[in-house]
């Protein structure tokens, strides 16, 4: 099943302009991460914040983490034609055991327009 | 250094039949993760393999097997193959469980 929920579905903004994309989820979790995927093949680590950080950079990107909501936002600042891409939230919300792996959600698909 | 590599790339099957799709995870990393990707939907969790241990198994049915090698390699079976079977099955691997997963491109899996 899906934990998170990536809102909106599909976004489409000019070159040069900033994305926003968010997630929502369902449990407690060990820490939240982003992964891009290209023309739905692997998909590339962006980032992961922990259960007990609010913020954190890299490079062009911008997570916030707020457990009470349950949510999460990735930012994607000055934006090119190359995030044309899908973006997943995937939550790690095991013990430590692994038992449930990460859980991802639909996805926001991004487009950027030159 | 090579990433996560996946074989075959593309594979046709028919109904009741059985595959095996294969990974190599990057050198070093002893965790390998098999995920399922159905069209427009995100990665749904199948199995976890550490030090050649079943880690972790999500909801799918026992027609779904796995193994870790010696050399961390990993496969994934699937038998009596159902058209629902249809999608992209994504390998990684990983240092640490659940963190920063590197991912293969995938087996594209067609069940006619």
């Amino acid at each position: 099943s899906q934990q998170g929920e990536e809102d909106p579905q599909a976004l489409s903004i000019q070159e040069g302009e900033n994305a926003t994309m968010n997630c929502s989820y369902k449990t407690s979790i060990n820490n939240l991460q982003w992964y891009r995927q290209n023309s739905g093949r692997g998909l590339v680590h962006l980032i992961l914040i922990r259960s007990n950080e609010r913020e954190k950079h890299s490079g062009r990107l911008r997570v916030t983490l707020d457990t009470s909501k349950k949510s999460s936002s990735l930012l994607i600042t000055a934006s090119r034609a190359a995030d044309t891409a899908s973006y997943f939230c995937a939550t790690d919300a095991g013990s430590g055991g692994g038992a449930d792996g990460l859980t991802f959600g639909k996805g926001t698909h991004l487009i950027i327009q030159p | 250094d090579a990433g996560v590599t996946q074989s075959p790339t593309h594979l046709i099957k028919t109904r009741g039949q059985h595959v095996t799709l294969r990974c190599s995870p990057i050198s070093g990393h002893k965790s390998v993760s098999w995920y399922q990707q159905v069209l427009g939907q995100g990665p749904q969790f199948i199995f976890q393999y550490y030090e050649k241990e079943e880690r972790g198994r999500g909801n799918f049915p026992d027609r779904f097997s796995a193994r870790q090698f010696p050399n961390y390699s990993s496969e994934l079976n699937v038998n009596a193959l159902l058209l629902g079977d249809s999608a992209l099955y994504l390998c990684a691997s990983s240092l640490d469980d659940r963190v920063k997963l590197f991912f293969g491109s995938g087996t594209q899996l067609s069940v006619l």
